[in-house]
């Protein structure tokens, strides 16, 4: 099975500090598609960040980059500068091609809470 | 307007029951899926269609019925609810960029089975 991992179940950080979200995964194809979505409670699910596989360059968005470690299959989010708003349940997700065309595999997520 | 819409938003109902979760889409994507969030928040793909034809399906129980009517659409029929069942319903759909597409997530329907 084509897995992603998130050893941590909760994080938590002071407002205005950084912090790193761990994420690993299981995959046999050269081609994939990595993704951070963040479901405040609200229950919306927003993207936040997508990192191509072919690309070696970390992809980044404002306060969120990822450390991409293809050989290690590593993709870990930090988010620099917390705000109260980043308080949210983040999912690390890897979409690949063939006959896994389309399907987003998920991890377990991420509660993250940032603190006055 | 909301790109991706489910209705209802909540749904409560009791075991035995059949009931129908609504999603339409007004982004012009090609790709459309159903996902599962259980109580413990882990998100699972069910089903995913493209221009209205299946092209995957997670070993979802017979009782669950997807049906397109158009690219649009996607909507959910579950027949014979059981207490299981109980859980958040995502519909999504992404572009026709292929793995690189992003999912755009409806706001999810929660039912509650008694």
């Amino acid at each position: 099975a084509q897995t992603v991992t998130q050893s941590q179940p909760e994080m938590s950080v002071q407002e205005a500090e950084t912090v790193t979200l761990s994420c690993t995964y299981d995959t046999s194809e050269n081609n994939y598609y990595l993704f951070w979505y963040k479901q405040p409670p609200s229950r919306q699910m927003i993207l936040v960040i997508r990192q191509e596989a072919y690309k070696q360059q970390n992809a980044t968005e404002n306060r969120f980059s990822v450390n991409f470690q293809k050989a290690a299959k590593s993709f870990s989010l930090k988010i620099s500068d917390s705000q109260l708003g980043d308080t949210a349940m983040y999912f690390c997700a890897r979409k690949g091609g063939g006959t896994s065309y389309g399907k987003l595999t998920f991890g377990q997520g991420t509660i993250l809470t940032v603190h006055p | 307007d909301t790109a991706v819409s489910q209705t209802p938003k909540y749904l409560v109902t009791q075991m035995g029951n059949d009931k129908s979760i609504k999603c339409e889409q007004n982004l012009g994507h090609d790709t459309m899926y159903w996902y599962k969030q259980d109580s413990k928040k882990f998100l699972k793909i069910m089903f995913s269609y493209n221009n209205k034809e299946l092209i995957i399906n997670e070993t979802v129980p017979n009782r669950f019925s997807p049906k397109s009517p158009d690219k649009a659409h996607l909507n959910l029929h579950i027949n014979s609810l059981e207490l299981g069942d109980s859980a958040v319903y995502f519909c999504a759909s992404s572009p026709p960029t292929g793995p690189a597409g992003e999912l755009f997530f409806g706001e999810g329907s929660r039912l509650t089975v008694l």
